[in-house]
């Protein structure tokens, strides 16, 4: 099992750019969200997806959008990209129940940059 | 709403010196606790977690964990630190009932020298 994937390992922008991230597991986990860690900051939830077909907003959704396109995949689009979304992008899954129930498990990460 | 507090934002030690990282978190809820670790350039990986029952718990790489409900306290421990501990430690919280959403602390960086 490759766990949770992330392509790209590593974007540079220009503002106003748009991009799409992904991120896939292949553990049958239901749910799956995205964070953004920042220095001194730590990780900060920016969308989740409780299940397929549902998505909703975490902390610090502003300037992003996001699609469970099935079970396996949950994308994080930037429309038009900021300095201010400069950061480390991480995805994660867990299971809801059953054997390391709230375990979530985490991607490797996208390190992108906005100029 | 919940809050994780990590105060210290580096902890440097010596090989095979006992370290503590230490977590604070409020809330109005029973809580799940949580401590993560993150090596240079990775995703973060799950150290221990505190679901319930006994408050001492174990978890890899020899460390372990005390939650202390009167404290709102969740401190990471381990008896002798190897330079390889030398990473950021995270701890989260989540409420212990419906969906889960962790909420993080700012992390903890441990510097261990020899």
């Amino acid at each position: 099992n490759a766990g949770v994937t992330q392509t790209p390992k590593f974007q540079v922008l220009k503002t106003g750019q748009s991009m799409t991230l992904q991120c896939a597991q292949d553990m049958n986990h239901n749910s799956m969200y995205w964070y953004r860690q920042d220095p001194g900051m730590g990780l900060r939830l920016i969308y989740y997806s409780a299940s397929e077909g549902t998505t909703d907003k975490g902390e610090v959704p502003n300037g992003y959008n996001v699609s469970r396109l099935n079970k396996r995949e949950f994308s994080l689009r930037l429309e038009s990209a900021a300095p201010s979304q400069t950061s480390v992008y991480f995805c994660a899954s867990t299971r809801e129940a059953g054997e390391n129930y709230n375990e979530q498990f985490f991607g490797p990460g996208t390190r992108l940059t906005v100029l | 709403a919940q809050s994780v507090t990590q105060l210290d934002s580096q902890v440097p030690v010596f090989e095979e010196a006992p370290v503590e990282l230490r977590c604070n978190y409020s809330s109005s809820v029973s809580v799940y606790l949580f401590w993560y670790v993150q090596y240079p350039n990775q995703g973060l990986q799950l150290l221990l977690k505190y679901l319930s029952g006994s408050t001492l718990v174990k978890g890899i790489n020899g460390f372990e964990a005390e939650f202390n409900k009167s404290q709102t306290s969740f401190h990471l421990r381990k008896p002798s630190v190897h330079i390889s501990d030398t990473a950021e430690y995270f701890c989260a919280v989540s409420e212990g009932t419906g969906f889960q959403k962790l909420v993080f602390g700012t992390g903890t960086r441990l510097l261990v020298s020899p």
